[in-house]
């Protein structure tokens, strides 16, 4: 089956740095990547929707110039957290789309461990 | 727009027991939709999913989900739970644009 990469799988920062999240797409060409956020003992929350070649697109309440969203390539693309603070710490999960058996399908990641000192 | 209602936020089942997870739905048009489990501290992982034909759809593990349109629903079984079945499970919906709405999950626990 389709296989979805994270990296780093875990990171520990100082508050008001940068920190950058791989997602990469290993044996398919995904035309359209999703970044979700995920609470402890909660679901997903989606944050945003990246399309290969043009900017991304943000749900409502999540801050676009905190999270920059670059894809760059059909296999990559990568969330940026940007100054990060305490209240950034979580699990960040990303996912590739593709058609696959008479329907679209999103394939996930691993997941990302962020804690924000 | 499309949602998803998981009934339970937990399910405790003894190892052997049936498994039932409910999952309802609401969408204007004919969804596609999904089961996924996820294990701690890891992504998701799909269980089954359904997009046009049989309704009742097998998945891995042992799972299986029947789309019924009438009610619009899409419970997951599995006839005999396994202790490696203790996880999170979320039901989630989709048209044809794949962006996903998910269910706020289920957490299933196996009794030995």
């Amino acid at each position: 089956g389709a296989v979805v990469s994270q990296h780093p799988s875990r990171v520990i920062c100082k508050s008001g740095t940068s920190v950058k999240i791989e997602c990469r797409s290993l044996d398919f060409q995904a035309t359209t990547m999703f970044w979700y956020r995920q609470f402890p003992k909660k679901s997903l929350m989606l944050m945003a929707t990246s399309n290969e070649g043009s900017k991304a697109t943000y749900e409502q309440g999540v801050e676009k110039d905190k999270f920059l969203i670059n894809h760059a390539s059909l296999t990559l693309s990568t969330l940026t957290v940007t100054s990060a603070h305490p209240e950034d710490s979580s699990f960040y999960i990303c996912s590739a789309s593709w058609w696959l058996a008479g329907g679209p399908e999103q394939f996930f990641g691993p997941g990302t461990r962020l804690t924000v000192l | 727009a499309q949602s998803v209602t998981q009934l339970g936020s937990h399910v405790s089942v003894s190892e052997g027991a049936l498994v039932l997870l409910r999952c309802n739905y609401s969408s204007s048009v004919p969804p596609y939709l999904f089961w996924y489990v996820q294990y701690p501290n890891q992504g998701l992982q799909l269980l089954l999913k359904y997009t046009t034909g049989a309704t009742l759809v097998k998945g891995i593990n042992g799972f299986e989900a029947e789309f019924k349109k009438s009610e619009t629903s899409f419970h997951l079984t599995k006839p005999s739970a396994h202790m490696s079945d203790a996880a999170e499970y979320f039901c989630a919906v989709t048209l044809n644009d794949y962006k996903l709405s998910f269910g706020a999950g289920t957490t299933v626990t196996v009794r030995a």
